[in-house]
């Protein structure tokens, strides 16, 4: 089974704080992606990799950044952390293009 | 861009009845239709999936019907069981490598 992996199921850091959200995959997918959920809006697109060192924005990019030093690592990067980007983040990632997205179980962030 | 619409919000059914969930999507190149199930506690996890080609594909009691012309899909779920109850999200392909999500269907199916 396709296992996707998030450092940590619930964060709580300050305003103004860095903070680093891991994702590992474990089928050698070619694409990952970060998203974020928030009650009434679904799931909204933060960034997404299709190649190791390579990385898209997503519809809502603003105040994030990522990494993927390695095919199986997405790093999503919190620079200067505000209390709007208090969400649930899910990471997914998937075999190649228009295929199933694998999902995380996520990682609850409140910022305070 | 894709704009994906998801309705209804909220839907209450009785164990053994049908639920209907509807979507629609505004980019005729759309080619790709997953529909998700999110449990409490869990990320989301595709359930039933339909490509521009086929109009209907079912899975045992869970089926997605596509009308390409009005650009709408929906998730019908027959025989309802409490295991059931989550929240369910339509989504559609913008480009080769991302999707659009609905905002959710939190289906609940009472005993």
């Amino acid at each position: 089974d396709v296992k996707v992996t998030q450092s940590s199921r619930y964060l709580v850091k300050r305003t103004g704080e860095k903070v680093f959200l891991e994702c590992v995959q474990d089928m050698d997918h070619e694409n990952m992606f970060w998203y974020r959920q928030d009650p009434g809006l679904g799931l909204r697109l933060i960034y997404f990799s299709y190649d190791v060192k390579m990385k898209e924005k997503g519809d809502i990019p603003e105040g994030y950044s990522v990494s993927r030093e390695k095919k199986e690592r997405f790093s999503l990067i919190l620079e200067s952390a505000s209390t709007n980007q208090t969400s649930m983040y899910l990471c997914a990632s998937s075999p190649g293009q228009g295929d199933e997205q694998y999902f995380g179980p996520g990682t609850r962030l409140t910022v305070t | 861009g894709e704009n994906v619409e998801q309705h209804p919000s909220t839907l209450s059914v009785q164990e053994g009845d049908s639920a209907v969930i509807k979507c629609t999507y505004s980019d005729s190149a759309s080619n790709y239709f997953p529909w998700y199930k999110q449990e409490l506690g869990k990320g989301p996890q595709l359930i039933i999936d339909i490509r521009s080609n086929v109009g209907e594909k079912k899975d045992q009691r869970i089926a997605v019907t596509l009308n390409k012309t009005a650009k709408h899909f929906s998730l019908h779920i027959t025989e309802t069981q409490p295991e059931d109850s989550a929240v369910y999200f339509c989504a559609a392909n913008e480009g080769t490598y991302k999707y659009i999500f609905g905002t959710g269907t939190r289906l609940k199916v009472l005993a």
